[in-house]
């Protein structure tokens, strides 16, 4: 089973300031990862799949990259309704298909 | 436009028994594989199950294996996850969540969600 660690586990954002968020695989899951966004109440919603590419409807500030073992998400200008809980998922290896353990994004 | 609806959750006593369902539209059900994700209260996202889009396969979670069974009906356009044998450590919100590429693409990331039922298992 690959293990997802992402990193940090809060981090605490002005609005208007960017942010990184960093997710390690424990083998390559090569480009099959995606990313997802929780707000609290809230059902998941898919950001990014395949590493890079946005899903429908998502704003070009979020962006990812990465390859392997090592993957980042980066939302420039935080907006007020990008605060939440990020969560990645590797689809790689057959199942389990894994997620990372979470990434809240807070106001500052 | 996709949109997933899930119910059947509830409280149970732990040993109980209990059947949810997710009903789709906006997209050609049997065309896609769907999975049951849940989530315990304050905790990460778990992937629970998965059923191929002519249920051929069905796959399953070491955590709930033996103990619950995924289905489901093209024609109703449905998805069910039927929980035997619960725990408290099954409790939960319990997720629909399609599977955004087709099948043999190996993209099997979640594209659309419901809102999701929550399970209560008690002691």
């Amino acid at each position: 089973e690959v293990v997802l660690t992402q990193s940090p586990a809060t981090l605490s954002v002005s609005p208007g300031d960017g942010a990184s968020l960093s997710c390690r695989a424990s083998q390559s899951v090569l480009g099959r990862l995606a990313w997802y966004q929780q707000k609290p109440g809230q059902a998941p919603r898919l950001l990014i799949y395949d590493i890079s590419i946005r899903a429908t409807g998502i704003p070009a500030r979020f962006s990812a990259s990465g390859f392997g073992t090592d993957f980042t998400l980066t939302i420039s200008s935080l907006q007020s309704e990008d605060f939440g809980v990020y969560y990645c998922q590797q689809y790689n290896d057959w199942v389990p298909w894994t997620f990372g353990q979470g990434t809240k994004v807070e106001i500052k | 436009e996709v949109q997933l609806v899930e119910s059947g959750g509830g409280l149970v006593k732990s040993g109980g028994s209990l059947r949810l369902s997710c009903a789709a539209s906006g997209f050609t059900f049997s065309s896609y594989s769907m999975n049951w994700v849940r989530q315990a209260p304050g905790k990460g996202l778990e992937w629970v199950s998965s059923i191929t889009s002519t249920s051929s396969y069905k796959y399953y979670a070491d955590s709930v294996r033996g103990r619950f069974t995924i289905s489901r009906d093209n024609a109703k356009r449905s998805l069910y996850l039927q929980m035997s044998s619960l725990r408290v450590d099954d409790s939960a919100v319990y997720y629909c969540a399609k599977t955004g590429g087709l099948e043999g693409s190996g993209d099997n990331y979640f594209d659309s969600w419901g809102q999701g039922t929550l399970v209560t298992v008690s002691s």
